[in-house]
């Protein structure tokens, strides 16, 4: 069975500086999907990035970038300058496949940035 | 414009009264799921449905439905919803079999009284 695993409930960042969201997962199936999400205080869900287990590249969009580590099966969120705008609840999520449809997430980890 | 819409957003009920959330996309997804998320234990999979006519268990499906009787609908359903209902709620899809992220609708806030 999958399992995501976010061991960090809460972070707080400077303004300005980098932050690392937590992320690791368990699976035996060898193709896979990794995803973050974005939610903030209004409630809906954000899609930010996406890292499939073949992908030879760590994927990057804008000021995210997701650190993979395939061996130790971790997906990490990095944020890169942070910005008031970007406190929110942040979630790792998996779907194998490409047959099994499911989306599992984490637990979530809840980001704070300081002026 | 692509997007999942839920009804309603907010909803505030008493034990037992049958409620339906509903759940619409215009992307022509096949699949489409329906979530609960409750403090520290992230989004949890109620239901979800991979074409018309085929629904299936999730993680949590105990005291919920669902019907799919058309590609872009996909209703949630409480007929006698309890305390331990109160969640916020989110539909999603995709297309089917694929990697590609899930769409999310913005969430209907539910309270059992």
């Amino acid at each position: 069975a999958q399992k995501i695993t976010q061991t960090q409930p809460g972070m707080f960042v400077q303004e300005k500086e980098a932050v690392t969201l937590d992320c690791t997962y368990d699976t035996s199936d060898p193709s896979y999907g990794l995803f973050w999400y974005k939610q903030p205080s209004s409630g809906e869900m954000i899609f930010l990035i996406y890292q499939g287990s073949y992908d030879q590249q760590n994927a990057t969009e804008g000021r995210y970038s997701l650190n993979f580590q395939k061996a130790r099966k971790s997906a990490n969120l990095v944020i890169s300058a942070s910005q008031l705008g970007d406190s929110a609840m942040y979630f790792c999520a998996m779907r194998e496949g490409p047959g099994n449809n499911d989306m599992r997430f984490g637990a979530g980890t809840r980001l704070t940035v300081k002026p | 414009e692509a997007q999942v819409t839920q009804n309603p957003r907010y909803l505030i009920t008493v034990t037992g009264k049958k409620l339906t959330v509903t759940c619409s996309q215009n992307m022509n997804h096949e699949y489409m799921s329906w979530y609960r998320q409750d403090p520290g234990l992230g989004l949890r999979q109620i239901y979800y449905s991979m074409n018309v006519e085929v629904t299936d268990k999730g993680d949590v499906p105990e005291g919920y439905k669902v019907s799919r009787k058309e590609k872009r609908n996909f209703p949630l359903i409480l007929e006698s919803p309890s305390p331990n209902q109160t969640s916020l709620y989110f539909c999603a899809s995709s297309f089917k079999n694929s990697y590609n992220e899930q769409f999310f609708g913005p969430g209907t806030r539910l309270t059992v009284l």
